[in-house]
């Protein structure tokens, strides 16, 4: 798998809206851009994916750069609810392999 | 669907014990992962199967552990023996080829 990098940690005010960073400069042509969070003391919970378009869906919006190689996961309206580590995984999508492996991922606290 | 169920949630064991870990995935689903997740080493895959077959079991970290998925709807981790570093939430994950991976709540596993 192509590695991700993300920032350690990040803080986001309730109400507004929080962007988190991914870098995946050397993802594959095959490779789609996942995001997932865990929230203490629960499994990690999906919560978009894609392969190079911009992708909303009711949690959060995805938006990948032309070339590919970083973006960024936004919440619109972050909650206090949303405070959980945000894992971005590069993961190929075809043939028989779909391995997916989780970093270090970032630490957001929203706060009041 | 009631999504990923693991079982037990808990379990305590003394050293040198077999602990049988287990999970039922999503109906329909045909890829099942394995996770282990400790404050020092995150959250690691250890094996993952597609269409009931190992795929990639290079993440299990000795002999003691096997896993196996007899079919469809059921997969087991196994250790033999135990020891006090498997300590761990083991986490058990169903996906649908390369769509997002649905997480059960975990085992929390404690040896002593």
């Amino acid at each position: 798998d192509a590695k991700t990098t993300q920032p350690t940690s990040m803080d986001c005010a309730e109400g507004r809206a929080a962007n988190l960073p991914c870098n995946h400069s050397t993802i594959s042509g095959n490779e789609y851009v996942y995001w997932y969070r865990q929230i203490h003391s629960q499994g990690p919970q999906y919560i978009i994916h894609g392969l190079k378009n911009n992708e909303t869906n009711e949690m959060a919006s995805l938006i990948i750069t032309e070339d590919r190689k970083s973006s960024t996961l936004i919440l619109p309206h972050a909650t206090l609810r949303d405070t959980a580590v945000y894992y971005c995984i590069v993961r190929v999508a075809d043939g028989n392999d779909y391995k997916l492996s989780f970093g270090a991922g970032t630490t957001v606290t929203v706060r009041a | 669907d009631a999504g990923v169920i693991q079982s037990p949630r808990h379990e305590v064991t003394e050293m040198g014990q077999e602990v049988t870990l287990r999970c039922k995935p999503i109906s329909g689903h045909n890829s099942l992962f394995w996770y282990r997740q400790t404050m020092m080493r995150g959250l690691e895959l250890l094996i993952y199967f597609n269409n009931n077959v190992p795929i990639d079991d290079s993440g299990m970290p000795e002999d003691r552990f096997s896993a196996k998925m007899p079919n469809a709807s059921f997969s087991t981790l196994k250790i033999q023996p135990s020891e006090p570093r498997d300590s761990a939430v083991y986490f058990c994950a169903s996906s649908s080829q390369a769509l997002g991976a649905f997480f059960g709540q975990g085992t929390r596993l404690t040896v002593v």
